[in-house]
């Protein structure tokens, strides 16, 4: 099976940076993906990581180490649209599928 | 191009009753997902269809919920008998996924919002 874990919450100020830790154990892991969910409206991609590394995307970046089972979302110069749940989305091969599972999010909370 | 619709985007439904809700996926995506989603809460995985192979159907919570996926394109989900704890947002998601090179990034509907009263 597959055990994703995020914080619940978390509070940033405007302006300043913030992290966002997912950690996982799978087997047959083969990717890992962001994504954010403005309440009432459907997730929308972030990002994609694979290999081991940082991927930079203008203000937001994600780290995997897949030694560690871990990756973070880490979202620069907060604006107050940023206020979202970040969902931490791994994908896993197992049994001839190629399945992505869902972490139940993280409800980031920008203030001024 | 057209991204992924769902149909109806809201259903008022009584217990007991049954409904059916529609995903047309984007053109051409090989994989589809459903989840459900109830208020502050995270995705939950019900289905998944991937081209041609059997579904996996995991993540359904009950036999009162079954989908199928018609000609590799549209999916319908059905909740036989719907009860109060139904009630939640339904998401579908499609994705290019083909056995070499998969993207899997998943493109998601608008849902649709099911009340059971």
């Amino acid at each position: 099976g597959q055990n994703i874990d995020q914080p619940t919450e978390m509070t940033a100020t405007e302006g300043a940076i913030v992290q966002i830790n997912c950690t996982y154990q799978t087997s047959g892991f083969n990717g890992l993906f962001w994504y954010q969910q403005h309440a009432g409206e459907a997730p929308t991609f972030l990002s994609y990581n694979v290999l081991d590394g940082l991927e930079e995307k203008g203000r937001f970046s994600s780290f995997l180490s897949r030694s560690k089972g871990y990756s973070y979302l880490l979202l620069k110069e907060l604006q107050m649209k940023d206020s979202a749940s970040y969902l931490c989305a791994v994908r896993s091969y197992s049994g001839g599928y190629q399945k992505v599972t869902f972490g139940t999010g993280t409800k980031l909370q920008v203030i001024p | 191009g057209a991204g992924v619709s769902q149909s109806p985007s809201n259903k008022v439904t009584e217990k007991g009753k049954d409904v059916e809700l529609r995903c047309d996926p984007i053109s051409g995506h090989t994989a589809l997902y459903w989840y459900r989603q109830s208020l502050g809460q995270g995705l939950e995985f019900l289905i998944y269809f991937q081209g041609n192979s059997a579904p996996d159907k995991s993540g359904l919570p009950s036999d009162r919920f079954s989908a199928e996926r018609t000609g590799g394109s549209v999916s319908t989900l059905t909740i036989q008998r719907t009860q109060q704890e139904d009630s939640a947002v339904y998401l579908c998601a499609s994705s290019y996924s083909p056995q070499r090179k998969p993207t899997d990034t998943q493109y998601f509907g608008p849902g649709t919002r099911l009340t059971v009263l």
